[in-house]
């Protein structure tokens, strides 16, 4: 059974970093993508970026270079997110097969609250 | 790429025929997904490469192409199909969102 598991709920003042992870399991961790999702308290879903563990090959979104890191350590089936703390927002990351396949398996999300 | 989802909303009642669009701001080619949220859950996907229906998904949602614009119908709405659905294409990089459709009950 696939399935990726996030790390907790945050809490953070503004501008602190934070690193949220997701672990991949019951398939090949390094042969598929894993991508992330930001959803902002009633709104939409915003994608930000993607790597692929095998090689870290990693894209992002415009709207979010520069402000976020995305790595992986395939040795433990493991993708992560870096970023400032700035807006309460759920991450989520979720599964991608192939370059133009959808997102297939998602993550449980991760929510950040950002609190002076 | 951008995406143009419509309507932001409806309301309908159970057994009634829906149907939410998505225009594309190019060629796509077909590559259009469709996702489900219930509050508090993490998306789920419906349809993908707009209209191969995902494993387990009942037959009562399907999906159509027409150039660069995407159609997700659900047939006979059922209690649990209340909730906002998003489409989303995976031609290019980024993969953007449409805005989503909150499906209310009437």
């Amino acid at each position: 059974e696939v399935q990726l598991v996030q790390s907790g709920a945050e809490v953070k003042m503004p501008g602190y970093s934070l690193k949220i992870s997701c672990q991949g399991s019951g398939y090949s961790f390094s042969n598929s993508w894993i991508g992330w999702v930001r959803q902002m308290p009633g709104k939409g879903l915003e994608w930000m970026g993607i790597i692929y563990p095998g090689d870290s090959d990693t894209r992002y979104s415009p709207s979010f270079q520069g402000l976020v890191t995305i790595s992986a350590d395939k040795s433990i089936n493991t993708a992560y997110l870096q970023l400032r703390a700035s807006d309460t927002a759920i991450y989520y990351c979720a599964r991608q097969r192939g370059q133009q396949h959808p997102f297939d398996y998602w993550g449980q999300g991760t929510l950040v609250t950002v609190s002076s | 790429i951008q995406m143009t989802q419509s309507p932001s909303s409806l309301s309908a009642y159970v057994g009634d025929r829906v149907t939410i669009t998505c225009r594309a701001s190019q060629d796509i080619s077909g590559y259009l997904n469709w996702y489900q949220q219930k509050p508090g859950k993490a998306p789920k996907l419906l349809i993908y490469a707009a209209s191969s229906l995902q494993s387990g998904v009942p037959s009562r949602f399907s999906g159509s192409e027409s150039g660069t614009d995407f159609t997700l119908t659900i047939t006979s709405l059922q209690p649990e199909d209340f909730a906002t659905y998003y489409c989303q294409q995976s031609y290019g990089m980024p993969g953007t969102f449409g805005q989503g459709t909150k499906v209310e009950i009437k």
